[in-house]
């Protein structure tokens, strides 16, 4: 119920191409969700985020988009580059006593030159 | 403004023994939390401090505690060290501690477990 699950687990796009990765849940009361990139040696960084009261929010080249009734969510990235080569976790969080995000296991993306 | 800031970047350490782990927040950030990220498993939840009270506290073992002091630095000890331990240990800091508000991500210690 408290899980996140990211698919795929690695990516690989060429240049100038789409990169997506998809996200499910299954507790509905999830209501916040980003999604942070991380590259090599580095922690990880928010890259954006959407609540479930919006279909799509885009910022640059990142898009979020997100289905309540299927509880899925997934990140493009159009116009892919060598630059974007990282890690990408979502995560989702509930408003309770708790206050926790929970991540997903991550996905590795390699945009090749 | 300083980022987050851990230290040391890099530890190794024999089995039984025990490591503390520092943690020194974004200037004016309350909450603090701690992650273990491994290649397996991603980013799990160890715990999360504010104002020096732990608010929440993740699925791992009473071998792992930490600790908030009173200018938002955070330590995190690991007792009895055992090899699955070894991992990245990621320190986060927020302004308030609200779920919606961005975490800012150290760069981690590596702990080696021997």
């Amino acid at each position: 119920q408290q899980q996140v699950k990211q698919s795929p687990q690695s990516l690989i796009v060429q240049k100038g191409g789409i990169s997506i990765i998809n996200c499910a849940y299954e507790n509905t009361a999830f209501d916040y969700f980003p999604w942070y990139q991380q590259f090599p040696g580095k922690g990880p960084a928010l890259l954006i985020a959407i609540r479930p009261d919006v279909s799509e929010k885009k910022e640059g080249r990142f898009t979020i988009s997100f289905n309540k009734s299927a509880k899925q969510f997934s990140l493009h990235i159009m116009d892919s580059q060598p630059g974007d080569s990282a890690t990408y976790f979502c995560a989702a969080s509930i408003k309770n006593r708790d206050d926790k995000i929970i991540f997903g296991k991550g996905t590795r993306l390699h945009i090749l030159p | 403004k300083a980022g987050v800031t851990q230290t040391p970047r890099y530890l190794i350490k024999t089995r039984g023994q025990q490591v503390t782990l520092s943690c020194s927040p974004i200037s004016g950030h309350r909450s603090v939390s701690w992650y273990q990220q491994t290649p397996g498993q991603g980013l799990q939840f160890l715990f999360e401090y504010f104002s020096e009270t732990q608010r929440n506290k993740g699925n791992f073992p009473g071998r792992f505690s930490g600790r908030q002091f009173s200018n938002s630095r955070s330590e995190m000890n690991v007792s009895t060290l055992e090899l699955g331990d070894s991992a990245l240990y990621l320190c986060a800091s927020s302004l308030s501690g609200r779920r919606d508000s961005p975490l800012h991500f150290g760069n981690g210690t590596r702990l080696t477990v021997t």
